[in-house]
């Protein structure tokens, strides 16, 4: 059985604030990918990484950055230099090598305060 | 260029009325998936087409739900004789499968459901 968790559920910081959302995650299998979607107000769920359970590096795409640590069974999203654009609900999500279904975490709502 | 679409976005019916909803998945794409999320929580898997073959359904999909994807393009998802516990929001997402492997999954814009 898989399971993501996502502790915080929701947080709020001041713009320009940095970051950073967690989540765990649980499965038996050793191939498998993680992700991280953003749910805007409009409701549709935007990709934004994927990771593959071989890869440990860490990522960064402009304000973006990713941290997955296989020891901890994290992939944790931190986000510098926050902008109100940034406010949405976050899922980090698991997908099994062989399994064509996601499992997500139930979300962190981020809130930007200007 | 097109992402996933999916009609209507807003749909209000009485208990006991059916209702269906489309899916115009990506269009090279040739997976198609079936959520639904409530309120506070995380999408939940229900099935997923290769092509027009309906592959997995989850426990969440009674027999009152049926899904679709006759030319393998876009699918359909049917509630018949609704229930208050079907409000939620419908989210379809399609995938690129190659070499067996499909991995990103992208996302239409969802249909929420009210159920009176």
């Amino acid at each position: 059985a898989q399971k993501v968790t996502q502790a915080q559920t929701e947080i709020s910081v001041v713009e320009k604030e940095d970051v950073t959302l967690d989540c765990v995650y649980e499965t038996r299998d050793t191939t498998y990918y993680l992700f991280w979607y953003k749910q805007p107000p409009s409701g549709e769920l935007v990709f934004l990484i994927r990771r593959n359970s071989f890869d440990e590096q860490n990522e960064i795409s402009g304000r973006y950055s990713w941290n997955f640590q296989k020891s901890t069974s994290s992939f944790n999203f931190t986000i510098t230099a926050s902008q109100v654009v940034d406010s949405a609900v976050y899922f980090c999500a698991l997908l099994n090598f062989g399994n064509e279904k996601l499992t997500f975490g139930t979300g962190t709502r981020l809130t930007i305060i200007p | 260029d097109t992402g996933v679409s999916q009609d209507p976005r807003h749909k209000i019916t009485k208990r006991g009325q059916n209702v269906t909803f489309r899916c115009d998945p990506i269009s090279e794409h040739n997976r198609l998936y079936w959520y639904r999320q409530t309120l506070g929580q995380g999408p939940e898997f229900l099935t997923y087409f290769q092509n027009e073959a309906q592959l997995e359904k989850s426990r969440l999909l009674s027999d009152r739900f049926s899904a679709e994807r006759p030319k393998g393009s876009f699918s359909t998802l049917e509630i018949q004789r609704t229930e208050q516990g079907d409000s939620a929001m419908y989210l379809c997402a399609s995938s690129l499968a190659s070499s067996g492997r499909a991995i990103e999954q992208f996302f239409g814009p969802g249909t929420r459901l009210t159920v009176l």
